[in-house]
């Protein structure tokens, strides 16, 4: 099965709505990183996590390693937040990530 | 600052022909390096990483190889072609060793006709 589970696979909101996103592993994690891949290919690092909670701005991520889980929330939704979202998990070792399959999110005016 | 650079942006290439990909780094000395592959519309999937000059460990066998010529660069390649090598290559750089987070190139689009 998938180590690193993510969910919802696809998301459709309107703009000003909030999000929340999902990943559950299976294979200890020791540390998290999420991304936004917009259309052209491009992998942004939105956040890097240990366990804990970060924030920028309208993001919030949180890594709980004890239950195997991260999240990231998306406040009051822009257009400019579609796009492919990305976790990967860091499972310690030769720095190998593994990621998700991916939450495609979709803003609509 | 650090940049990082790939080359070519795209390629089409026909089955059985060579390939080579080339991913540079600048602004950092010694950097952990590795090469990602995303199938269209899939996840990201780790092909090869590198600590340093000359050594570079297989993660996934995808009938590709790779090397480490000089600290900044990274190059990915094959003598022949699949249709299954079409996809998204991806170059991503570490700082080091102890902190695991990466940062990725703009990458590279395969198509293999």
């Amino acid at each position: 099965g998938d180590q690193v589970k993510q969910s919802p696979s696809a998301l459709s909101l309107q703009e000003g709505t909030n999000s929340a996103l999902r990943c559950n592993f299976s294979i200890a994690t020791t540390t998290v990183q999420w991304f936004l891949q917009n259309p052209r290919g491009s992998l942004m690092n939105l956040f890097y996590l240990v366990p804990g909670t970060k924030e920028n701005g309208r993001l919030k991520s949180t890594f709980n390693s004890k239950e195997s889980y991260s999240t990231l929330h998306i406040r009051d939704a822009q257009l400019e937040d579609s796009g492919t979202y990305f976790c990967a998990a860091d499972t310690g070792g030769a720095d190998r990530l593994t990621f998700g399959k991916g939450t495609q999110l979709i803003i609509q005016p | 600052a650090q940049t990082i650079h790939q080359w070519p942006v795209a390629e089409i290439k026909a089955v059985g022909s060579p390939l080579s990909l080339g991913c540079t780094i600048k602004g950092k000395s010694s950097p952990n390096l590795y090469w990602y592959w995303q199938a269209t519309g899939g996840t990201l999937q780790q092909l090869f990483y590198s600590i340093t000059v000359g050594q570079v460990e297989s993660v996934v066998q995808l009938n590709l190889s790779a090397s480490r010529p000089k600290d900044d660069q990274f190059i990915l390649s094959t003598e022949k072609l699949l249709l299954s090598h079409s996809g998204f290559y991806l170059c991503a750089w570490s700082p080091d060793r102890g902190r695991a987070e990466q940062f990725f190139g703009p990458g590279t689009r395969l198509t293999v006709l």
